[in-house]
């Protein structure tokens, strides 16, 4: 079974502090993909990678980076962490198999709270 | 808890009824499509996909229904159980690098 993990289930951070979430994910994925994820809203797309050192940004990249060096590791970095990034962190990985499978395999989330 | 859903459409069967998830996506050029369930306190997980050529696909008690012409998927559990519980996603995905786009969510209550 594909497992994705993050590092933490729970966070509670200051504002401007900078944040790091991990995710790592143990099926030799070639893409990984950031979400957050808030009431009404769905998933949306904040960053993803599609090889070692690369990526690409979503749809809401603003105030975030990522970082990805190694294949199964995926890192989410909020420069300078603000009250409007409370959310649920979602990671996601998946096969990059040109068309033929799009399921994403999900991690469990980080709940975020910034005060 | 999980806040995940707190302003999502809901819902609500007797338990043993069949439940039907309706989701409107909105690129005609997404080829591809996908449906999620989402647990209190957990991340996604796959239910069931299927591609733009079929308008029909079937699992286990699952059944997803695409009408291309109207931009419309559907989501069919028979027989709903208590473990059917939770929030369902939709998903279309066109283009590279197997970008999703989710929709809002549905939560379904299923009620003894």
């Amino acid at each position: 079974d594909v497992k994705v993990t993050q590092s933490s289930r729970y966070l509670v951070k200051r504002t401007g502090e900078k944040v790091f979430l991990e995710c790592v994910q143990d099926m030799d994925h070639e893409n990984m993909f950031w979400y957050r994820q808030d009431p009404g809203l769905g998933l949306r797309l904040i960053y993803f990678s599609y090889d070692v050192k690369m990526k690409e940004k979503g749809d809401i990249p603003e105030g975030y980076s990522v970082s990805r060096e190694k294949k199964e590791r995926f890192s989410l970095i909020l420069e300078s962490a603000s009250t409007n990034q409370t959310s649920m962190y979602l990671c996601a990985s998946s096969l990059a198999d040109r068309g033929l499978n799009f399921e994403q395999y999900f991690g469990p989330g980080t709940r975020l709270t910034v005060t | 808890g999980e806040s995940v859903g707190l302003h999502l459409p809901t819902l609500s069967v007797q338990e043993g009824d069949n439940s039907i998830i309706n989701c409107a996506y909105s690129n005609s050029a997404s080829d591809y499509f996908i449906w999620y369930k989402q647990e209190s306190g957990k991340g996604p997980q796959f239910i069931i996909d299927i591609r733009s050529n079929m308008d029909k696909r079937q699992g286990q008690r699952v059944t997803v229904l695409l009408n291309k012409t109207v931009k419309h998927l559907s989501l069919q559990i028979a027989a709903t159980q208590p473990g059917d519980s939770a929030v369902y996603f939709c998903a279309e995905a066109s283009g590279g690098y197997n970008k999703l786009i989710f929709g809002a969510g549905t939560r379904l209550a299923v009620h003894p």
